[in-house]
């Protein structure tokens, strides 16, 4: 099974800087296809997860471009340019090459 | 915008049973791999089963093999989570999902989430 993690565990912020988040998978998430099957959630408290970063790289549908995903292999980083109150939640890196596994989560709290 | 609502959870002694469902608003979720992602209270997402659009393959978590069961029912544009065996560190919110992003182009859908205690 692949096991994914995240650092920080815990990432205060203060508005206007900016975040970054890594994550480590335990096997390469690089398909056949040539996809990176690596996505980034955000979950805010009392929501359901929503999409950020599909496919390492790719911003889902009105997702601020502030956000950014790069990475490859088993190496990923999401990045926040400009950190903004509304962005404070819980991020997840998530693998899609086999079944699915989720990071620990990584808690951005605004300063 | 497809919609997912979950129904089915509550209350329930360890060894017991519950059968989760989730209804889709329309027919597209039907040609993707559907999920079961659970939260404990105050911890993080996991991933528990998914089915494929066919229902020919599926796949489990290892702490909950043997004990769910997924299946769906395209017709009814439904997913189901049949849950035996519970025990108190099955207990969190259920949620279905359609994570396959690289398919969809970016459009994931998760539902609001239905709770399940595990609790004598």
């Amino acid at each position: 099974d692949i096991v994914m993690t995240q650092s920080p565990l815990s990432l205060p912020v203060t508005p206007g800087e900016p975040a970054s988040i890594s994550c480590r998978s335990s096997e390469r998430l690089l398909h056949r296809n040539g996809n990176t099957y690596l996505d980034w959630y955000l979950q805010k408290p009392g929501q359901s997860p929503q999409l950020l970063i599909y496919l390492g790289s790719n911003r889902a549908s009105g997702v601020p471009d502030r956000f950014s995903g790069s990475g490859s292999g088993t190496d990923f980083t999401l990045k926040i340019s400009r950190v903004e109150a509304e962005d404070a939640g819980i991020y997840y890196c998530m693998q899609g090459l086999d079944t699915r596994t989720f990071g620990p989560g990584t808690k951005v709290e605004i300063k | 915008e497809v919609q997912l609502a979950e129904s089915g959870g509550g209350l329930v002694q360890p060894g017991g049973s519950l059968r989760l469902s989730c209804a889709a608003s329309d027919v597209t979720l039907n040609a993707f791999w559907m999920s079961w992602v659970r939260q404990a209270p105050g911890r993080g997402l996991e991933w528990v089963a998914m089915i494929k659009p066919d229902g020919s393959e599926i796949r489990y978590v290892d702490s909950v093999r043997g004990r769910f069961a997924i299946s769906r029912d395209r017709a009814k544009k439904s997913l189901y989570l049949q849950m035996s065996g519970l025990r108190v560190e099955d207990t969190g919110v259920y949620y279905c999902a359609m994570l396959d992003s690289a398919t969809s182009h970016g459009r994931v859908y998760w539902g609001q989430g239905t709770q399940v205690t595990v609790s004598s």
